[in-house]
């Protein structure tokens, strides 16, 4: 159980496009879902914080008119890379949090996006 | 946020058992500590799960001392596919355990 899901995995696209990434919470509802970055050999980097039905609570530093983020249910989450460039090149992870129990942070498997 | 703070890199033999420690001074009562494992281009996978004293599952133990201002991960008889980095976190689950990442331990399984 405790299935989180990524779509797309892995996305190459030009500059100046805007690219949509999905989180899913399978098998269970998440009232809060989260939006991390990571470059490589480094850490995950918390971006924002998505709640759903209300409007995502971004860490400081990040843009939040560069990434929109939509939480519009309690199984779906949305980060969109708008006109991204290609320091906008990362790995891309949500997680998700049941809403019952003090269940822990479930990650999806990330999304490579890579901008040319 | 509690910052969580863990040594950078281990190295161990197939078989062993390894001990990754975390220190997190500022821990709060609602705090829950979770351990994650994260192979490259993949996401964070947990393992464990504790708020203290001593829990275990069927790939680790996490040891939390009474004061909680540390814990253990225990992996008994590592094997090469244990090779990840690790991640000690800690959170309230009343915030969905948001949590800030440490840089993780780099463990490395030899033959």
């Amino acid at each position: 159980g405790a299935v989180v899901s990524q779509h797309p995995s892995w996305v190459i696209c030009k500059s100046g496009t805007s690219v949509k990434i999905e989180c899913r919470s399978l098998d269970f509802q998440a009232t809060t879902m989260f939006w991390y970055r990571q470059f490589p050999k480094q850490s995950l980097m918390l971006m924002a914080t998505s709640n759903e039905g209300s409007k995502a609570t971004y860490e400081q530093g990040v843009e939040k008119d560069k990434f929109l983020i939509n939480h519009a249910s309690l199984t779906l989450s949305t980060l969109t890379v708008t006109s991204a460039h290609p320091e906008d090149s990362s790995f891309y992870i949500c997680s998700a949090s049941p809403v019952t129990g003090n269940q822990p942070q479930h990650f999806g498997d990330g999304t490579r996006l890579s901008i040319l | 946020l509690a910052k969580t703070t863990q040594p950078i890199s281990m190295d161990s033999y197939e078989g062993q058992e390894v001990n990754i420690t975390c220190s997190h001074n500022n821990i709060a009562t609602n705090d829950y500590i979770t351990w994650y494992q994260q192979f490259p281009s993949q996401g964070p996978r947990f393992i464990i799960q504790g708020y203290k004293t001593k829990v275990t599952n069927e790939v680790a133990s996490l040891f939390i001392p009474a004061d909680r201002k540390s814990s253990t991960l225990s992996l008994p008889r590592v094997s090469l596919s244990d090779t990840a980095v690790y991640y000690c976190l800690v959170g309230d689950a009343g915030g969905g355990f948001k949590t800030i990442f440490g840089a993780g331990t780099r463990l490395f399984v030899k033959a």
